[in-house]
C-alpha cells in the first residue's frame, strides 16, 4: 500500500494565480479529509468527504477555496485566486468509516504552498 | 474556537528522562482521543489512542492518560530518546470528525 499520495510536494506561485492540490487516498478508504497546518492554528480541518460526498466544509476559509472528489481515488483542493496568507502546508488524510477508529487517519506527506 | 488546545508550543527533555505532553479539550462529547507524531517534511502518523471510557492506555514507552473531569489528557514517554524529537499533536473525535491541537515540539537532548 503506497499510503495517501499528495502532489505536488512543493508549490510556489504568485499572488492571484490558481493553485490545485491533488490527493489520492488509500484504496478502500471511504473518508477523505483536507487539513491546513499553520504555525498559529496548528492543523485545521478544511473539508471532509464520505463516499465522495462533501459532508462538512465549514472549515473552508472563504469562497476562494473549493474541493472536489470526482471518484473514490482522487480529490483536489483548489485556491483561486491565491493570496500570500494561504501559504501553509496542506495535508490530505483518509480513513475508513466504521473502521478501527483508534487508528484515526492516515495522512499524506503534505503540499507546502508558498504564495508570493 | 479551538476545541482542543496544546498550551505548550515546545518542550525540551534530556535523553532517558520522562517527557510529558499535555492537552486540554472543551467538548465533553468527544469519545476518542489520539496522539500523532510528526517529523519535518512528513505527514502526522498515529501514535497511541484512548477511548473515553478508559483513563489510561499504555504501549511500550508511551502512555496516554485521560482525566475526563478535568477534560485533560497527557502523553508520557519513558524513557525519552533522541528519535522521539518531533511535533506531537493531540486529537479528539466524535462522529469521525477529528479536532487537532496546535502541536508541541519535543526536543530530546542526547
Amino acid at each position: 500500500d503506497a499510503g495517501v499520495i499528495q502532489s505536488p510536494r512543493h508549490e510556489v506561485t504568485e499572488m492571484g494565480q490558481e493553485v490545485t492540490l491533488r490527493c489520492k487516498p488509500i484504496s478502500g478508504h471511504n473518508s477523505l479529509f483536507w487539513y491546513r497546518q499553520t504555525m498559529m492554528r496548528g492543523l485545521e480541518l478544511l473539508i471532509y468527504f464520505n463516499n465522495n460526498v462533501p459532508i462538512d466544509d465549514s472549515g473552508m476559509p472563504e469562497d476562494r477555496f473549493s474541493a472536489k472528489m470526482p471518484n473514490a481515488s482522487f480529490s483536489t483542493l483548489k485556491i483561486q485566486p491565491s493570496e500570500p496568507r494561504d501559504s501553509a502546508v496542506y495535508f490530505c488524510a483518509s480513513s475508513r468509516v466504521g473502521g478501527l477508529i483508534y487508528e484515526g487517519y492516515t495522512f499524506g506527506s503534505g503540499t507546502r504552498l508558498t504564495v508570493v | 474556537d479551538q476545541q482542543v488546545k496544546q498550551n505548550s508550543p515546545s518542550l525540551s527533555v534530556q535523553e532517558g528522562r520522562i517527557s510529558i505532553l499535555n492537552c486540554d479539550y472543551t467538548n465533553s462529547m468527544f469519545d476518542y482521543f489520539l496522539w500523532y507524531k510528526k517529523y519535518p517534511a512528513e505527514g502526522p502518523t498515529f501514535l497511541i489512542s484512548i477511548s473515553s471510557i478508559k483513563d489510561k492506555n499504555e504501549d511500550g514507552r508511551f502512555t496516554v492518560f485521560l482525566n475526563k473531569s478535568a477534560k485533560h489528557l497527557s502523553l508520557h514517554i519513558v524513557p525519552s530518546q533522541p528519535g522521539d524529537s518531533a511535533v506531537y499533536f493531540c486529537a479528539a473525535t466524535n462522529f469521525n470528525k477529528f479536532y487537532f491541537g496546535s502541536g508541541t515540539k519535543l526536543n530530546v537532548k542526547p
